[in-house]
C-alpha cells in the first residue's frame, strides 16, 4: 500500500464541471505539492503546501484551487477546465525539517477534460 | 531559474549493455534524486544524493552526484527488460530556502531483448 493515496484515478469532465481531487498521505509529513504531468513536458510543479501553509504557487491559473485542511489531506478543486489541462496530475508528500525534501508520490490521477 | 536537463531524451539498448544517463543542472545545489517511473503508473524514488562525491547503488543501478560540475549521472550494468522505464532526476533547493524540487525531463529507456 502506498504511503500517498489519490483519488480518483481517473477522472473525465466537461469544461463546464466542477469537480475535486484528493489526497492522503499516512507517512507523518509536513509538507504536500501538487504536479502536473503533461506529454513530452517536464513535471510541473503547481502548488507547494508546508505545514498547512501554501508557500509556493507556480503561477497555475485560477480554475485550479488547491485545498489543504491538514497535514494529511490535499485537494485540488477544478473548475471550467480547458481541453489543454488533461493531464496526470501528481500529488506527493515530504518532510520539511529533515535536511532535504524526498518527496513521495501518489498514483496520479488521470484527467481528461472534454 | 533552475534548469535541469537531462540526456539522452530516448535510450534504446540491448540486454546485457551498459550505459549512463545524464542530468546536468544550472545552479548550486548539493541534493539530488532519481526516480523512476513505468508506463501509467507514479514516479518511485530510486536514489536521494545528499553531498557532493555521493555514490549510491541498487542492483544494477548507480548513481552519482558531483556538484563542482552540477551533474549527476545513473550508471546502468548489464541491462535487463524489467529495467525500461522513464528515469526522472530532480534537483532540491531546499537549502537555500526554496521548497520544491525540479525535475529533468526525463529518459525513456527501452531495453530491447
Amino acid at each position: 500500500e502506498t504511503g500517498v493515496t489519490q483519488t480518483p484515478r481517473h477522472l473525465v469532465m466537461g469544461m463546464t464541471n466542477k469537480k475535486s481531487l484528493k489526497c492522503e498521505q499516512h507517512l507523518g509529513h509536513n509538507a504536500m505539492y501538487w504536479y502536473k504531468q503533461s506529454a513530452k513536458k517536464p513535471l510541473e510543479l503547481m502548488f507547494v503546501y508546508s505545514l498547512e501553509e501554501r508557500v509556493e504557487n507556480n503561477s497555475v491559473p485560477s480554475r485550479f484551487s488547491p485545498e489543504c485542511p491538514n497535514s494529511s489531506h490535499l485537494f485540488l478543486h477544478l473548475h471550467t477546465l480547458q481541453p489543454e489541462d488533461s493531464a496526470l496530475y501528481l500529488c506527493a508528500s515530504g518532510h520539511r525539517d529533515r535536511g532535504f525534501t524526498e518527496a513521495f508520490f501518489g498514483q496520479g490521477t488521470r484527467l481528461t477534460v472534454v | 531559474e533552475l534548469k535541469v536537463e537531462q540526456n539522452p531524451l530516448f535510450l534504446s539498448m540491448q540486454e546485457g549493455k551498459n550505459y549512463t544517463i545524464y542530468c546536468n543542472y544550472s545552479t548550486t545545489s548539493d541534493r539530488l534524486y532519481w526516480y523512476r517511473q513505468d508506463p501509467g503508473k507514479s514516479l518511485e524514488s530510486l536514489f536521494v544524493l545528499l553531498s557532493n562525491g555521493a555514490v549510491k547503488q541498487e542492483g544494477r543501478l548507480m548513481a552519482s552526484l558531483d556538484t563542482k560540475a552540477r551533474l549527476s549521472t545513473l550508471h546502468i550494468t548489464a541491462a535487463v527488460h524489467d529495467l525500461s522505464a522513464t528515469y526522472f532526476c530532480a534537483v532540491d533547493m531546499s537549502n537555500f530556502g526554496n521548497e520544491k524540487l525540479t525535475f529533468g525531463t526525463g529518459t525513456r529507456l527501452t531495453i530491447i531483448p
